[in-house]
């Protein structure tokens, strides 16, 4: 099956500071998601970005599914911005709308 | 709007009973999948419905099943508790069954299982 591998698995940043977290899958998508999830567990929605760029705020995302990779740029980050970053795909095969999850990268920003 | 809601938040549970989890999707949205996330790992498909129907198993054992309900709610029962089914356990709704198709996540249930 499909592979997504995140990195880094970790990254520590002082606040301010710019970030990119890249997303590489093994085969085709119909669909990508980048994911913040809180302290709490609740996975928030970042971004539906199957493919090309999209920008909401500090945080953008570009995807480029010939080379199949995804970035999520964090510019000018903020402690609230600590947390895991989960990347998503739904295969290009499926037709079943189940999303493969990477390992995630945790992000801790430090005031 | 209401987002995606789930009960119960926490649960407690002993090794060999059952447990019901409940999800009800955003309005209009007629998918519901559930994922299981242990601590450290990402979130792992287990089912989707969509239309009442099943459309998706992940590799998850018999002691998982599920059901959608007219109003597009779900449940997640599991029978015959391990400690290793202890997780977050997540549901997540979407409009369409597959495609473009972008999911939302309610807020879990978290499942202890001593």
């Amino acid at each position: 099956g499909i592979q997504v591998e995140q990195s880094p698995p970790d990254l520590i940043l002082q606040e301010g500071a710019n970030s990119t977290l890249r997303c590489n899958f093994s085969d085709s998508v119909n669909n990508l998601q980048w994911f913040h999830q809180n302290p709490w567990g609740q996975l928030i929605n970042l971004f539906y970005i199957p493919s090309g760029t999209k920008q909401n705020g500090r945080l953008s995302a570009t995807t480029v599914a010939t080379e199949r990779y995804s970035l999520l740029y964090i510019s000018s980050s903020q402690t609230t911005d600590s947390g895991v970053y989960f990347c998503a795909v739904e295969p290009g095969s499926s037709n079943t709308g189940k999303l493969i999850f990477g390992q995630g990268t945790t992000l801790q920003v430090k005031p | 709007d209401a987002g995606v809601t789930q009960s119960p938040t926490h649960l407690i549970k002993t090794r060999g009973q059952h447990v019901t989890l409940r999800c009800s999707p955003i309005s209009g949205h007629k998918s519901v999948s559930w994922y299981q996330q242990v601590l450290g790992q990402g979130p792992q498909f287990i089912f989707q419905y969509y239309e009442k129907e099943e459309r998706g198993r992940g590799n998850f054992p018999d002691r998982f099943s599920a059901r959608q309900f007219p109003n597009y709610s779900s449940e997640l029962n599991v029978n015959a508790l391990l400690l290793g089914d202890s997780a977050l356990y997540l549901c997540a709704s979407s409009l369409r069954g597959s495609g473009n198709n972008e999911q939302f996540f309610g807020p879990g249930t978290r499942l202890t299982v001593l």
